[in-house]
C-alpha cells in the first residue's frame, strides 16, 4: 500500500538555524498538508497546499515558515530561523482529489531545537 | 469556532474488556469524521472514517464507530481490547472545502492491563 514518507525521522538543530523537513506524498495525491504536534499536545494544522500554492494556513504558520513542492514528488516545510518553541513532531499528509478521501499521514519528523 | 472534544484524557481497560472512546464536535454542518491511532513514536494511522450513509462504520483492527447527529458525537468502540491496542487515539473532523484541514481532538491515551 502506498504511503507518505518523511525524512529525516529526527532532526536536531541549533536555535536560529534554518531547517527543511522533507515529505514524499502518495504519488497520485493532489492535496498536501503539514501538521505539528508539540509533545503531549494535540495535532495542529499548519498549512495546506494545492495546485502549487497555499490553500489555507493557520496562525502558527507565520513568516518563518514556508512550503514548497520543488519537483513532482517532494513537499517541503522550511523554518527559516528556528525557535525553541518550534520543537515538535511535524507530520506531512496527503489526500487524493476526491474530498471524501481521507488524509494519509507520514510517520513524522521529530524536530528538536537546542 | 470549529472544535473537537475528547473528554477522556486517559482510559485504562483490562484486556478482553470492551472499550468506548468519546468524541464530540461543534459547528452545525455535518462533517467528515475520522479516528486515527498513534503508537508511541509513530505516525497517525487511520482507523476508520465516516462521510455519509450508514452511521455505524467499521474500521481496521476490529474497531467501529457510530455517528450520532443529534449528539454531535462519533464514539469509537471495540468489543474486546487487546494489549496491542494501547496507544493514543485521536478523533479528527473535516468540515469540507477543497483543501480544508483536519481539526483534531486532544487525544485519549489508552492503557491496557493484562
Amino acid at each position: 500500500e502506498p504511503e507518505v514518507t518523511q525524512t529525516p525521522s529526527h532532526q536536531v538543530t541549533q536555535m536560529g538555524q534554518e531547517v527543511i523537513l522533507r515529505c514524499v506524498p502518495i504519488s497520485n495525491h493532489l492535496y498536501f498538508y503539514w501538521y505539528r504536534q508539540i509533545l503531549g499536545q494535540k495535532v495542529e494544522f499548519l498549512v495546506s497546499f494545492y495546485n502549487n500554492e497555499i490553500s489555507e494556513k493557520s496562525e502558527i504558520f507565520d513568516d518563518q515558515f514556508s512550503v514548497e513542492r520543488p519537483d513532482g514528488s517532494n513537499f517541503t516545510l522550511k523554518i527559516r530561523s528556528t525557535k525553541l518553541e518550534d520543537s515538535a513532531m511535524y507530520f506531512c499528509a496527503s489526500r487524493a482529489a476526491d474530498s471524501n478521501q481521507p488524509q494519509h499521514f507520514g510517520d513524522g519528523t521529530r524536530l528538536s531545537i537546542l | 469556532a470549529q472544535s473537537v472534544t475528547q473528554p477522556d484524557i486517559h482510559i485504562t481497560v483490562s484486556e478482553g474488556a470492551s472499550l468506548e472512546l468519546r468524541c464530540n464536535y461543534s459547528y452545525g454542518a455535518t462533517p467528515y469524521l475520522f479516528w486515527y491511532v498513534q503508537s508511541p513514536g509513530q505516525g497517525l494511522q487511520l482507523l476508520l472514517k465516516y462521510f455519509s450513509g450508514d452511521t455505524l462504520v467499521q474500521g481496521i483492527k476490529g474497531f467501529e464507530a457510530e455517528f450520532k447527529r443529534s449528539q454531535s458525537s462519533f464514539n469509537l468502540r471495540k468489543p474486546s481490547v487487546h494489549w496491542s491496542d494501547a496507544a493514543e487515539y485521536f478523533c479528527a473532523v473535516f468540515w469540507g472545502g477543497t483543501a480544508s484541514k483536519l481539526t483534531f481532538g486532544t487525544g485519549t491515551r489508552l492503557q491496557v492491563t493484562l
